[in-house]
């Protein structure tokens, strides 16, 4: 099936310190999201991506969605103390021969900072 | 999390036991999914429907059934738990569209023993 490499698997970084993460995939998806999690809680969205080469940003987060289709990175720059989390790469495709829209997410990037 | 209502929030069963886990959204919301969460595996689709009368296969369905008899519910259940089976379950609904914005439950640990 669909399956999403997303690295690295885990980053401990110095508050201020930009940081960067990939996902990549197999398969072409019609758009790539990313999200965050908190400890005990579900993913929260921070950026949607819809098409090939988009680039969005939503405060110090940039995010881009790949040419091939096949992957995306997010940025944070400055980072501060409530970046702490784990961050989830997922990217939705149609599937099947109704083109039922399908969510398939990466295995997460747990980023933690030293202040 | 505001929308997803899903139950039990925690649990432990003993292996070979069966148990349902509940899902319910008030947003008539087409899709709806279940996916389990193990450290370092992200989050992993185990069965979705894109509505009601009609669920598929996620990533690892064994061990698992669901069904949709109405758009509000959709009720992952454990047959014969196995220790395997022990993660955090995390139910969610996405409206069909251009909107993205995933609703997830507040999650399901659950125990095996």
């Amino acid at each position: 099936g669909q399956q999403l490499n997303q690295s690295p698997q885990s980053m401990f970084i110095q508050e201020g310190e930009d940081v960067s993460m990939n996902c990549t995939s197999s398969s072409i998806f019609n758009t790539w999201l990313w999200y965050k999690q908190d400890p005990g809680e579900g993913p929260v969205l921070l950026i949607a991506l819809y098409k090939a080469g988009e680039l969005t940003s939503n405060g110090r987060l940039t995010a881009q969605f790949g040419i091939t289709r096949k992957d995306s990175f997010l940025n944070i720059s400055a980072s501060i103390p409530s970046d702490v989390g784990i961050y989830f790469c997922a990217g939705r495709g149609r599937v099947g021969v109704q083109g039922a829209q399908k969510l398939v997410f990466g295995q997460g990037t747990r980023l933690t900072i030293n202040p | 999390n505001a929308g997803v209502t899903q139950t039990p929030k925690f649990q432990v069963l003993k292996t070979g036991q069966s148990m349902t886990l509940q899902c319910a959204q008030d947003m008539n919301h087409e899709y709806m999914s279940w996916y389990r969460q193990d450290p370092g595996m992200g989050l992993r689709l185990i069965h979705y429907s894109v509505g009601a009368g009609i669920t598929d296969q996620g990533e690892v369905p064994n061990g698992y059934n669901v069904s949709r008899s109405t758009t509000e519910d959709f009720p992952l259940r454990l047959l014969s738990a196995a220790p395997s089976q022990t993660s955090v379950y995390f139910c969610a609904s996405i409206p069909q569209g251009a909107g993205n914005t995933i609703y997830f439950g507040e999650g399901s640990w659950l125990t095996v023993v």
